[in-house]
């Protein structure tokens, strides 16, 4: 079964790096996967998608703060230099033949 | 410029439908596979449904299969989510999203809330 496993929330202070982690299950670690934010009270912003070899495309206007890599079955999303804006949620995103699969979500605070 | 507007929701009985739709614009319509995805209050994300270019392909979740039906009208470049049988735990915001070339979702909507409650 496809499953992306992620933490439940992180932290980290205003100007820092963080790193969030997105951890695909059994039989599935060649997936490429998507990163996307949740402000709060808002919709869904695409990040970028990433592939097995870390590899990624961000979508657009993007800040190149945020960049994605990837070792074995986990896909990383890191954050350079947090900002305010960055206290969001962050889903990563997979596919198979007709399901459409998220993980749980990290809550990112920023200290 | 992608956008997409999702409309529709509103407060409905549990055994009631409704009828959600998303207008898009920015791109062309037609090539593109529509997703709709959810989200209850306080919760993550939950992928809904998503339906193929031309309409000959439609995919759900299991929760809702049976109940929701996925459909498209590119004459008017619009997405739509029939929900019968509504359930409480059905209550969440809809948002409606485009999928990439690779089935991400590139572009989403700002979402729409349907609440069912007695």
């Amino acid at each position: 079964q496809l499953v992306l496993t992620q933490s439940p929330s992180a932290s980290a202070s205003l100007g820092a790096s963080v790193k969030l982690t997105c951890t695909l299950s059994s039989g599935h670690s060649t997936y490429a996967i998507a990163w996307h934010q949740q402000q709060p009270e808002k919709g869904p912003r695409y990040l970028m998608n990433l592939n097995s070899d870390g590899s990624h495309t961000k979508g657009d206007g993007i800040p190149d703060r945020f960049s994605g890599s990837s070792s074995g079955a986990e896909r990383y999303l890191t954050i350079s230099s947090l900002q305010s804006e960055d206290e969001a949620d962050y889903y990563c995103q997979t596919w198979g033949t007709g399901i459409r699969v998220f993980g749980g979500g990290t809550k990112l605070t920023v200290l | 410029e992608v956008h997409l507007v999702e409309s529709g929701g509103g407060l409905v009985q549990p055994g009631g439908s409704l009828r959600l739709s998303c207008a898009a614009s920015g791109f062309t319509f037609s090539s593109y596979w529509m997703t709709w995805v959810r989200q209850a209050p306080g919760k993550g994300l939950e992928w809904v449904a998503h339906i193929k270019p031309d309409g000959s392909e439609k995919y759900y979740v299991d929760s809702v299969k049976g109940r929701f039906t996925i459909s498209r009208d590119s004459a008017n470049n619009s997405l739509y989510l029939q929900l019968n049988s509504l359930r409480v735990e059905d209550t969440a915001v809809y948002y409606c999203a485009r999928e990439a070339i690779r089935p991400y979702f590139d572009y989403w909507g700002q979402g729409t809330l349907v609440t069912v409650s007695s």
